[in-house]
């Protein structure tokens, strides 16, 4: 079957504008997680989905990061008035059922640029 | 709250050495502990689960929770082994904490 995909590939926009990055899980996967993956660092947790409940979104860096989950499957995390620092890889995973033995599978990633 | 410590950013061997990628952890209840890789224009991706006990690409890694380890080694390094290693620490309430990653070039 398909594994994660997660649209776009890669995003260019200018400070202080809005972007949505979106991610399409493994059918069936109740867990989905965000990851942001700066140059030169490791991966920064963002926040976690148990179906479309989010029980942790203390890595959300600052309120102008927000993430949803509808239907138990598509999520979109959304950053408001992009700065230059946000300008990373996000990266998506979805695991069968969130507990702590799951194995994550991980999408390709959207590459954030912001100018 | 958890934490992964992986000391080494870089780690370069030759072909055919032994290589060992350490991993420290915190964390205050029992742990689920993984190994990710990342080869270059791949996803990240599974290596191993210290739950299963096994040995994937000749890699082994075990946890030793005296020291709070849990290293991945191989013996006899590979050049297709060259790569970007994560690992990561995973609680039951579902919070996943990941590493800074060691990128491991393994020379001919």
């Amino acid at each position: 079957g398909a594994g994660v995909s997660q649209s776009p590939s890669n995003k260019v926009t200018e400070k202080g504008k809005d972007v949505e990055l979106r991610c399409d899980p493994i059918s069936g996967h109740t867990a989905l997680y965000w990851y942001r993956q700066s140059l030169g660092q490791g991966l920064e947790f963002l926040i976690y989905f148990q179906g479309n409940s989010a029980p942790d979104k203390s890595g959300l860096p600052s309120d102008r990061f927000s993430a949803e989950r509808t239907g138990g499957s598509v999520s979109t995390l959304t950053i408001q008035r992009t700065q230059q620092e946000d300008s990373a890889v996000y990266l998506c995973a979805s695991s069968l059922s969130g507990g702590g033995f799951d194995e994550q599978f991980f999408g390709p990633g959207t590459r954030l640029t912001v100018l | 709250a958890q934490r992964v410590t992986q000391p080494e950013k870089l780690l370069s061997v030759f072909k055919g050495a032994p290589v060992e990628l350490k991993c420290n952890y915190s964390y205050s209840g029992s742990p689920e502990l993984f190994w990710y890789v990342q080869y270059s224009r791949q996803r990240l991706q599974l290596l191993l689960r210290h739950i299963s006990r096994e040995s994937i690409k000749g890699f082994t890694a075990d946890l030793n929770k005296g020291e709070t380890s849990f290293h991945l080694k191989k013996p006899f390094a590979q050049e297709e082994d060259s790569a970007m290693y994560y690992c990561a620490l995973n609680t039951n309430a579902g919070k996943s904490t990941f590493g800074d990653g060691t990128t491991l070039t393994v020379k001919p």
